[in-house]
């Protein structure tokens, strides 16, 4: 059975601070993994989604990699500011099959000023 | 927020009662999830729809039931609501397509059964 972690839960840091948000999974036979953001009371929005057979994606400030061999996916956020606060989770897709994605619990980010 | 409407956003109904959530899209795409948010339980998938009328069951579909009549849209409904359905229950949507079609979820219902 497919389980994701994430690690820290929660991590706080000093805003310019460049920083990396931890994902794992447990089976590496993956269709894609996507990282999304959270603020709170609100829904989920897209950051980046990286495909099975690529290793990194880039979006502005944010670059996600992907080692499905390891298990791992990480999140590394540049120059952190105060608005990047909120809770970001990593989904992982299972084979082509549109109901199994599976969730990580999260990483609340809080960028102090 | 990729044209999707969730109703009502909040709600507190009572033990027993029918509840209907409602999720709207504007995007015709053709694949749409129910989850559930809880705390130590991350996003748990309910119910999806691959299609108008093509539905099926996700890992929490107990005491859930689902339609779709339209492909704008999908409604959740609590037969019998119970204080274990309080929870944050969000619509996602995701076009046909291969590994890169994303995943775009409404801002979702806070639902309270008491």
């Amino acid at each position: 059975k497919q389980e994701v972690t994430q690690i820290p839960a929660a991590l706080s840091v000093p805003e310019g601070e460049n920083l990396v948000l931890n994902c794992s999974f447990t089976d590496s036979a993956i269709y894609n993994l996507q990282w999304f953001r959270q603020d709170p009371g609100k829904g989920l929005t897209s950051l980046l989604l990286i495909q099975s057979s690529q290793r990194e994606q880039t979006s502005g400030r944010l670059n996600a990699s992907l080692d499905k061999s390891s298990g791992r996916s990480t999140l590394y956020i540049a120059a952190s500011q105060p608005g990047d606060s909120a809770t970001y989770l990593c989904a992982v897709r299972l084979g082509t099959s549109y109901d199994k994605v599976i969730f990580g619990p999260g990483t609340s980010l809080s960028v102090i000023p | 927020d990729a044209g999707i409407t969730q109703s009502p956003r909040h709600k507190v109904t009572e033990t027993g009662t029918p509840v209907t959530l409602r999720c709207h899209q504007t995007e015709n795409h053709r694949y749409m999830y129910w989850y559930r948010q809880d705390p130590g339980h991350g996003l748990r998938l309910i119910h999806y729809s691959y299609g108008v009328k093509d539905t099926d069951k996700g890992e929490v579909s107990d005491g859930y039931s689902v339609s779709r009549s339209k492909t704008e849209d999908f409604l959740l409904t609590l037969e019998s609501a119970t204080s274990s359905q309080t929870s944050v229950y969000f619509c996602a949507i995701r076009a046909q397509g291969g590994e890169n079609t994303e995943a775009f979820f409404g801002q979702g219902t806070r639902l309270t059964v008491v």
